[in-house]
């Protein structure tokens, strides 16, 4: 079964922190992974895309790691601020026969304190 | 540049009822796909259009629906509504055409239409 989870489910942490958000798939065929970053009341923003040859991303403080082995990926936060405080979401993508499908996983909220 | 402009924000029907949902893109994006959020399922993708046709369906029943304009505007409609279809849809737009392999296209949300069925 597809599937894609995420953990933790949410995290507080203190402004300045780094953090490091984990994504676990299943998904198969696999094109790319993808995380968001969705504010309380908006719509997600990108981050980053990776496909499967690519093992880091990185935008701003923002750094994402695949391992298409293990089938896991990582956002990792650099000095937290405020305004990280939101949903981050791990997307997979995967298609077949022309078909493409979008596993979404729950999301990790994220708190950070002052 | 405007972003995605998704109309109403806020909409309460009730069950039985259907509701038709807008989604403008960004200018000169020709690509427009719906999601359903909801607080238990998270996001779910639910179609997806470029160029006037459906390239690209989730697994929801046929109540929902959807089509593109000529100018690239959408709606979604959702017929027979349940209280389970209570959830924030969201619309993203990119500009090129759909993808099934490698990157895939970056895509820009909306802030969504909250739904709430009664």
């Amino acid at each position: 079964k597809n599937q894609v989870e995420q953990s933790p489910q949410s995290l507080i942490i203190l402004e300045g922190k780094n953090c490091t958000l984990q994504c676990n798939y299943t998904v198969s065929p696999f094109s790319n992974l993808r995380w968001y970053k969705q504010d309380t009341g908006r719509g997600p923003v990108s981050l980053t895309i990776m496909t499967f040859s690519e093992n880091t991303k990185s935008n701003g403080r923002y750094t994402a790691t695949l391992d298409a082995d293990t089938k896991q990926s990582s956002l990792h936060i650099t000095a937290s601020q405020l305004s990280d405080s939101a949903s981050y979401i791990c997307v997979v993508s995967g298609a077949t026969s022309g078909t493409y499908k979008y596993i979404f996983g729950t999301g990790t909220r994220l708190k950070v304190l002052a | 540049k405007a972003g995605v402009t998704q109309t109403p924000r806020y909409l309460i029907k009730t069950r039985g009822q259907q509701v038709t949902l807008s989604c403008s893109p960004i200018s000169g994006h020709r690509s427009v796909s719906w999601y359903q959020q909801t607080p238990g399922q998270g996001l779910q993708f639910l179609f997806e259009y470029f160029s006037e046709t459906q390239r690209n369906k989730g697994n929801f029943p046929g109540r929902f629906s959807g089509r593109q304009f000529s100018n690239s505007r959408s709606e979604m409609n959702v017929s027979t509504l349940e209280l389970g279809d209570s959830a924030l849809y969201l619309c993203a737009s990119s500009f090129e055409q759909p993808k099934t392999s490698g990157r895939g296209n970056i895509q820009y949300f909306g802030a969504g239409t909250r739904l709430s069925v009664l």
